[in-house]
């Protein structure tokens, strides 16, 4: 099974602030590496799909990069509904794995 | 509009067994993988089980496998979580998702509200 580590597991920014959050798998996933955000009380919601792809109707402030075993979610200028917990996710194989999560707290 | 509606949930006894479901709507249900996820309280997501377009490739995560099944009926648009012998630690909210696609490379793109699972005495 592929091993899922994300850093940092949590994380204080400011409106406006730029954020990365970093996702390193144990072993290659080529690109095929989704990020999700889940804000309290709701479910998940795919923001970008293998690797770098903008899901539709997410907002062009969210960018994904990386490739091997290597990831990393950029926001660019934090707006108060992005405020939430992010977790990456590996496709490469069906046997999915998860994150352990990063929450994204006001600071 | 892509619905997932989930039900089936609630409390049960350890060992017990229980059904969850997923009503798809808004989409060509037959065309797309579906995946079960499941997120206790206050923690992370864990991925349960997956199952193709066609039924043909059913996965499980080594915590569920054997006593879990996963099953759909294309012709309701349905997705179904069958499970027994049920743990404490299978409490959790359990989410239905549908794929991006037929199974390849899964992105989880449409999530259903969730559902309760409880398991204590």
């Amino acid at each position: 099974d592929i091993q899922m580590t994300q850093s940092p597991s949590s994380l204080s920014a400011s409106v406006g602030d730029r954020v990365t959050i970093t996702c390193r798998t144990s072993q290659t996933v080529t690109r095929y590496l989704n990020w999700y955000q889940q804000r309290p009380g709701e479910g998940p919601k795919l923001l970008i799909y293998a690797a770098y792809n903008l899901h539709s109707g997410v907002p062009p402030r969210f960018t994904g990069s990386g490739s091997g075993t290597d990831f990393t979610l950029t926001i660019s200028s934090l707006q108060p509904e992005d405020f939430a917990t992010y977790y990456c996710q590996q496709s490469y194989s069906t046997l999915i794995s998860f994150g352990q999560g990063t929450r994204l707290d006001i600071k | 509009e892509v619905q997932l509606v989930q039900s089936g949930g609630g409390l049960v006894q350890p060992g017990e067994s229980l059904r969850l479901s997923c009503a798809a709507s808004g989409f060509t249900f037959e065309d797309y993988a579906m995946h079960w996820v499941r997120q206790a309280p206050g923690k992370g997501l864990e991925w349960v089980s997956s199952l193709t377009w066609n039924s043909g490739i059913m996965e499980y995560a080594d915590s569920v496998k054997g006593r879990f099944t996963i099953s759909r009926d294309n012709a309701k648009n349905s997705l179904y979580l069958q499970m027994k012998s049920l743990r404490t630690e299978d409490t959790a909210f359990y989410y239905c998702a549908k794929d991006i696609a037929g199974g390849s490379y899964p992105a989880l793109v449409n999530w259903g509200q969730g559902v309760l699972v409880t398991v204590s005495s």
